[in-house]
């Protein structure tokens, strides 16, 4: 059962253009969503979270969109470049704070590969 | 901080033969877990670790066990090797439990890249 749902599998963009990434999640419960990036070769690292108390966090060219009502949220990269080639996940957790040994569990999304032509 | 480091980089194995993947930190985390990466699959959980000596069980554990005998370790081993195991694994580790919104910070290590044939 696939608790988040991501799209596009994959995505082309040209440089300077904004990158769209969508992740659909099922779990009212969930409490923590974040964006990962991943090179080739390499393990994943956050790039931004974000709580569902806001609608909207930027860092830099990164934005992340939540629409909690929709059980929605997205991650835009404005003015995209070669360099944000990666695969990107979208992850859910939560609800947070327990103490109990189920943790901050992630459960992630597919995966979405983008490419920046220069 | 070498945070978290994984051996091997790569391997190789037969069908039936058993494997410890190696997975430790020094980031002094609590929470500690395997991943598997296979494509059009995303990542999925393995098992888990809120501490030493509590170990639980995540979204794909069979064929493998793992054991939390300190804090910065958790191997995962492979009992039986299977076609089905070809993959790349991922160990990851972050604070438990998460008290401010940077502590729920996963960090990965570098991955196996394991093919069972």
């Amino acid at each position: 059962q696939q608790q988040v749902k991501q799209s596009p599998q994959s995505l082309i963009v040209q440089k300077g253009g904004i990158s769209i990434i969508n992740c659909a999640y099922e779990n009212t419960a969930f409490d923590y969503f974040p964006w990962y990036q991943q090179f080739p070769g390499k393990g994943p690292a956050l790039l931004i979270a974000i709580r569902p108390d806001v609608s909207e966090k930027k860092e830099g060219r990164f934005t992340i969109s939540f629409n909690k009502s929709a059980k929605q949220f997205s991650l835009h990269i404005m003015d995209s470049q070669p360099g944000d080639s990666a695969t990107y996940f979208c992850a859910t957790s939560g609800p947070s704070g327990r103490h109990e040994s189920s943790g901050d569990k992630l459960t992630f999304g597919t995966g979405t590969r983008l490419a920046v032509r220069p | 901080n070498a945070g978290v480091t994984q051996t091997p980089k790569f391997q190789v194995l037969k069908t039936g033969q058993s494997m410890t993947l190696q997975c430790a930190q020094d980031m002094n985390h609590e929470y500690m877990s395997w991943y598997r990466q296979d494509p059009g699959m995303g990542l999925r959980l393995i098992h888990y670790s809120v501490g030493a000596g509590i170990t639980d069980q995540g979204e794909v554990p069979n064929g493998y066990n793992v054991s939390r005998s300190t804090t910065e370790d958790f191997p995962l081993r492979l009992l039986s090797a299977a076609p089905s195991q070809t993959s790349v694994y991922f160990c990851a580790s972050s604070y438990f439990p998460a008290t401010s919104a940077s502590s729920y910070e996963q960090y990965f290590g570098p991955g196996t890249r394991l093919t069972v044939t």
